[in-house]
C-alpha cells in the first residue's frame, strides 16, 4: 500500500494565525483527499485535490478557509486559515493507493488552538 | 448523497464472545464499502472493504463483513473478541465514479463504534 507522510503530527497555534499541513505520498496518485475529524467525532471530508486543477471542496467548507495546493502527483498541503478553536482537530490525508483496494491515511495532524 | 448508519456508538461484550457492530448505508448506486479501525492515538487502520464480487468479505484480524443490498447493510462480525479488540471502528462507504466522472471520490464515514472488551 502508499505510504504517507503527513506533517506536523502536532501543533498548537493562536487564534488568528494559519497552520498549513504537508502530506506526502510516496507512489503517485490521482486524487488525494483531506478530512478533518473533531474531538471525539467521525471523519469528514473537507476536500478533494486533484493534481493540475482547484481542488473540489464539500458542503460547509470553503477555500478561503481550507486552501489546498497540489503541486504534483505525490504532495498536497492543506492550510487552516485565521483559526479559531473551533478548528481545534485532527486533520487527515488520504489516497487511494490503486483502484478497488482502499484508502489509505496519513496519522494525522492534531491541531489546538488557543 | 450517500449516508451511512452505525447503530449503537458504544459495544460491550465479552472476551471470546461474538462481535457484531452494525452499519447501514444509503446510496443512490451500488456501494463500495469500508470498515476501518482507530486505535487510541492512533491512525485509520482498513479492516477490509467490498467493492463487487463475493458478498462475504474476510478482512484482518479475524473480522469479516458481508454485503446484504436487500439490507442496505455491511455488518462488521467477528466470532471471538480478544482484548486488544478494543477500539473505534469506523463504517464508509464510496459512491466510486458517480461524481468523480470515474475517478476516486472520497469516503463518508459513519459516526464511529467504540468497542469495549469485557474481561
Amino acid at each position: 500500500s502508499a505510504v504517507i507522510s503527513q506533517k506536523p503530527s502536532r501543533d498548537i497555534c493562536q487564534r488568528g494565525t494559519s497552520l498549513t499541513i504537508q502530506c506526502q505520498v510516496d507512489s503517485q496518485v490521482t486524487m488525494m483527499f483531506w478530512y478533518r475529524q473533531q474531538p471525539g467525532q467521525s471523519l469528514t471530508l473537507i476536500a478533494t485535490a486533484n493534481q493540475g486543477s482547484e481542488a473540489t471542496y464539500e458542503s460547509g467548507f470553503v477555500i478561503d478557509k481550507f486552501p489546498i495546493s497540489r503541486p504534483n502527483l505525490t504532495f498536497s498541503t492543506l492550510t487552516v486559515s485565521n483559526m479559531s478553536p473551533e478548528d481545534s482537530s485532527i486533520y487527515l490525508c488520504s489516497v487511494e493507493w490503486a483502484p478497488n483496494y482502499g484508502y489509505t491515511f496519513g496519522s494525522g495532524t492534531r491541531l489546538t488552538v488557543v | 448523497a450517500q449516508s451511512v448508519t452505525q447503530l449503537g456508538s458504544h459495544v460491550s461484550v465479552s472476551e471470546g464472545a461474538l462481535v457484531l457492530l452494525r452499519c447501514n448505508y444509503s446510496s443512490s448506486v451500488p456501494p463500495y464499502l469500508f470498515w476501518y479501525v482507530q486505535y487510541p492515538n492512533q491512525g485509520l487502520q482498513l479492516l477490509l472493504k467490498y467493492t463487487t464480487g463475493a458478498t462475504l468479505v474476510k478482512g484482518i484480524n479475524g473480522f469479516e463483513a458481508e454485503f446484504k443490498k436487500s439490507e442496505t447493510s455491511f455488518h462488521l462480525t467477528k466470532p471471538s473478541a480478544h482484548m486488544s479488540d478494543a477500539a473505534e471502528y469506523f463504517c464508509a462507504v464510496s459512491d466510486r465514479g458517480v461524481y468523480s466522472g470515474g475517478g476516486a471520490d472520497g469516503l463518508t464515514f459513519g459516526k464511529g463504534t467504540h468497542l469495549i472488551i469485557q474481561p
